[in-house]
């Protein structure tokens, strides 16, 4: 059965300081991988997902991810936040195998930024 | 402009009484379904469709339906809401079912149930 766990429910940083938001996954198969972002009161916008080939995976807005098998981690980070980053992300695993297409969410990492 | 549609974003109703969210992509995509927000539990996907008139039951399908009669179209019907399903819906689409299709949300629908 897949899961995912995010570890921080809440992460705070000041603006142009790095961004570390943490996931972890269980998955029985190889999982494909993505983060989503969702603004205040807004739909969710694919940030970047990982599906089998390059580990370290760059997305939108200067966001990457990698994928540690070893450590069944996929943890999101970005260089130096900036106010627009302030939203909620959520990680997201699905069973490559599987083909009913189902997302299984964490239950999502809200970050504010300070300037 | 692709896009995915729901109506209405927002909706207040009473216990009981019968309401359906309409949901509609421009993408011609054959994968829709719907999830539900919960602050503290993420999104829980309640029904998905993989083409016409192909429905299944996500993870959280009690006190729900859905139809797929056309390709595009994809509502959600609470046939007898409670106040247990006062949430923020999302509907979702992609190319096909599986993990590699990215799924496109709509903007969300915010049911209250009093």
């Amino acid at each position: 059965a897949q899961s995912v766990t995010q570890l921080d429910s809440h992460v705070s940083v000041s603006e142009g300081t790095p961004v570390l938001l943490r996931c972890n996954y269980s998955s029985s198969y190889s999982p494909s991988l993505f983060w989503y972002v969702q603004h205040p009161n807004k739909g969710l916008q694919l940030l970047l997902k990982y599906t089998s080939a390059a580990t370290l995976v760059k997305g939108i807005n200067g966001f990457e991810a990698e994928f540690k098998k070893s450590e069944t981690s996929f943890h999101l980070t970005k260089p130096s936040a900036h106010m627009s980053d302030a939203a909620e992300y959520f990680c997201v695993v699905s069973d490559r195998w599987g083909s009913q297409g189902n997302l299984i969410f964490g239950k999502g990492t809200k970050l504010s930024v300070k300037p | 402009e692709a896009q995915v549609t729901q109506n209405p974003r927002y909706l207040i109703t009473v216990t009981g009484k019968k309401l359906t969210v309409t949901c509609s992509q421009n993408m011609n995509h054959e994968y829709m379904s719907w999830y539900r927000q919960d602050p503290g539990l993420g999104l829980r996907q309640i029904y998905y469709s993989m083409n016409v008139e192909v429905t299944d039951k996500g993870d959280v399908p009690e006190g729900y339906k859905v139809s797929r009669k056309e390709k595009r179209n994809f509502p959600l019907i609470l046939e007898s809401p409670s106040p247990n399903q006062t949430s923020l819906y999302f509907c979702a689409s992609s190319l096909s079912g599986g993990p590699n299709y990215e799924q496109y949300f709509g903007p969300g629908t915010r049911l209250t149930v009093t």
